[in-house]
């Protein structure tokens, strides 16, 4: 079965500092990957996705990923935080072998937390 | 264009009862999903609907139940509660539409359900 792991449970950075959160991946045939943001007493907002292509995938609010499938990685970035970043990030696999009915699989979350 | 709507917000019961969340799609979408999200956890899937049918399941008891509507809104149904089934419980919504590779999914604020 798929998993997902995020290696950071917190990130703490000042504002304007770049950011990285780690996601990795349990091995699959072909997988699509996601990164949802998370605000506080809000659901699930979609920040990007990686279905098939360019392994550098471009979202919302100036975040990408970058997909390495011989690391079996994904992990999210921006080149500078602001304040409203601040918020839960989840690393989600959909496991195109589930019969594209678009189960997905979330890792337990990394909460980034922006300083002044 | 109304997104994804949960009811109630809040609920809190006591071990035993039984409780029933509401869900009502993004409009034009037909197909609903339930997650289930521990406190400091990521979300995890119940189960699929799609044309009034479940079918797909995660990993969870018979005493989770659900039903979808002709007009697509679906309901969550929990019995014989126990204190593990506190949780938010969110649904997302997405169009299950021939040839897309991926459907994608819209999540609802959730509903915060407390078990005491």
């Amino acid at each position: 079965a798929q998993s997902v792991t995020q290696l950071d449970s917190q990130v703490p950075v000042f504002e304007e500092a770049p950011v990285e959160l780690r996601c990795n991946y349990s091995s699959s045939v072909s997988v699509y990957l996601f990164w949802y943001v998370q605000y506080p007493n809000q659901g699930l907002q979609l920040l990007l996705k990686y279905l098939s292509g360019s392994t550098l995938v471009k979202g919302i609010n100036g975040f990408e990923a970058e997909f390495n499938k011989s690391q079996t990685s994904f992990h999210l970035r921006k080149p500078s935080v602001h304040i409203s970043d601040t918020a839960e990030y989840f690393c989600a696999v959909s496991d195109k072998a589930s019969g594209g009915y678009n189960k997905l699989i979330f890792g337990a979350g990394t909460r980034l937390a922006v300083h002044p | 264009d109304a997104g994804v709507t949960q009811s109630p917000t809040h609920l809190i019961k006591t071990r035993g009862q039984q409780v029933t969340l509401r869900c009502s799609p993004k409009s034009g979408h037909d197909t609903v999903s339930w997650y289930q999200q521990a406190l400091g956890q990521g979300p995890q899937f119940i189960f699929q609907y799609y044309e009034e049918e479940e079918r797909q399941r995660g990993n969870f008891p018979d005493r989770f139940s659900g039903h979808q509507f002709p007009n697509y809104s679906s309901e969550l149904n929990v019995n014989a509660l126990l204190l593990g089934d506190s949780a938010l419980y969110l649904c997302a919504s997405s169009l299950e539409a021939s040839g897309a590779i991926y459907n994608e999914q819209f999540f609802g604020p959730g509903t915060r359900l407390t078990v005491l």
